[in-house]
C-alpha cells in the first residue's frame, strides 16, 4: 500500500509563500493525491485533489493563494501571500483499492 | 450544502462498546462512498473504514478488524460506526467523511467529529 511522507513542520513570514511537500512511497509515484488543511480545534477542511501531472481541483471556497503542483512522486501545496488564518496542520491523503493513507502533517507556523 | 453532522460520541471503559451515527445532508447520499477517519490527541489522522454506496465493499484499517463495523443506511442517509471491544487506543475524535467520485477518489468533504474517550 502507499505511504505518504510530509516534514513535521514549516515556517514563513506573513505576506510571504510557503511550498509544502508530500512524497509518496517507491511505486506510487503516479497517485493522486488530496490536501486538507486542519486549523488549531477545528474540523480538516478539504482544499485540493492533485494528480501527478500537476493538474488539480480545489474544492468550494478555497482561496486563489492556494495551488498544487508534482513532481514525480512529489506534490507539493503552494501558499501565496500568508495569512495569519494559513497557521494549521496541513495533511495529504492518497487511496488505493482496499485502504486510503494519510501523511503525517505538516504544521505550518506564520511569523 | 453538504452537511454531516456525527453523534454518539462520549466515555466508554475497556472492552466497552459505542455506536457512532453520521447524518449526511445536501447531496445524494446513495451515490458515494463514506468513510470513518479518527483523531487521537495531539496526533494525526488515521483513516479507519469505509464502505461502498451499496454497503457491498467495506474496507478497515488492520487496528480495528474484528472489533469495529461499518454500515450505512441509504433510506435515512446515516452513515455508522458499530465500536465492539474498545481499547485505551481507540481514543481520539472520530470524523465522517465523503469520499468523491464514484470509486471513492478522496475526500471531499468532513463532520465536524465526535469525541470517543475508552477510560476507566
Amino acid at each position: 500500500q502507499p505511504v505518504l511522507t510530509q516534514s513535521s513542520s514549516a515556517s514563513a513570514s506573513l505576506g510571504s509563500s510557503v511550498k509544502l511537500t508530500c512524497t509518496l512511497s517507491s511505486g506510487h509515484s503516479s497517485y493522486f493525491i488530496t490536501w486538507h488543511q486542519q486549523q488549531p480545534g477545528k474540523a480538516p477542511r478539504y482544499l485540493m485533489k492533485l494528480e501527478g501531472s500537476g493538474s488539480y481541483n480545489k474544492g468550494s471556497g478555497v482561496p486563489d493563494r492556494f495551488s498544487g503542483s508534482s513532481s514525480g512522486a512529489d506534490r507539493y501545496l503552494t501558499i501565496s501571500n500568508l495569512q495569519s488564518e494559513d497557521e494549521a496542520d496541513y495533511y495529504c491523503e492518497t487511496w488505493d483499492t482496499y485502504t486510503r493513507v494519510f501523511g503525517g502533517g505538516t504544521k505550518l507556523t506564520v511569523l | 450544502e453538504v452537511q454531516l453532522v456525527e453523534s454518539g460520541g462520549g466515555l466508554v471503559q475497556p472492552g466497552g462498546s459505542l455506536r457512532l451515527s453520521c447524518a449526511a445532508s445536501g447531496f445524494t447520499f446513495s451515490s458515494y462512498w463514506l468513510s470513518w477517519v479518527r483523531q487521537a490527541p495531539g496526533k494525526g489522522l488515521e483513516w479507519v473504514a469505509n464502505i461502498k454506496q451499496d454497503g457491498s465493499e467495506k474496507y478497515y484499517v488492520d487496528s480495528v478488524k474484528g472489533r469495529f463495523t461499518i454500515s450505512r443506511d441509504n433510506a435515512k442517509n446515516s452513515l455508522y460506526l458499530q465500536m465492539n471491544s474498545l481499547r485505551a487506543e481507540d481514543t481520539a475524535v472520530y470524523y465522517c467523511a465523503r469520499e468523491s467520485g464514484y470509486y471513492g477518489e478522496g475526500i471531499d468533504y468532513w463532520g465536524q467529529g465526535t469525541l470517543v474517550t475508552v477510560s476507566s
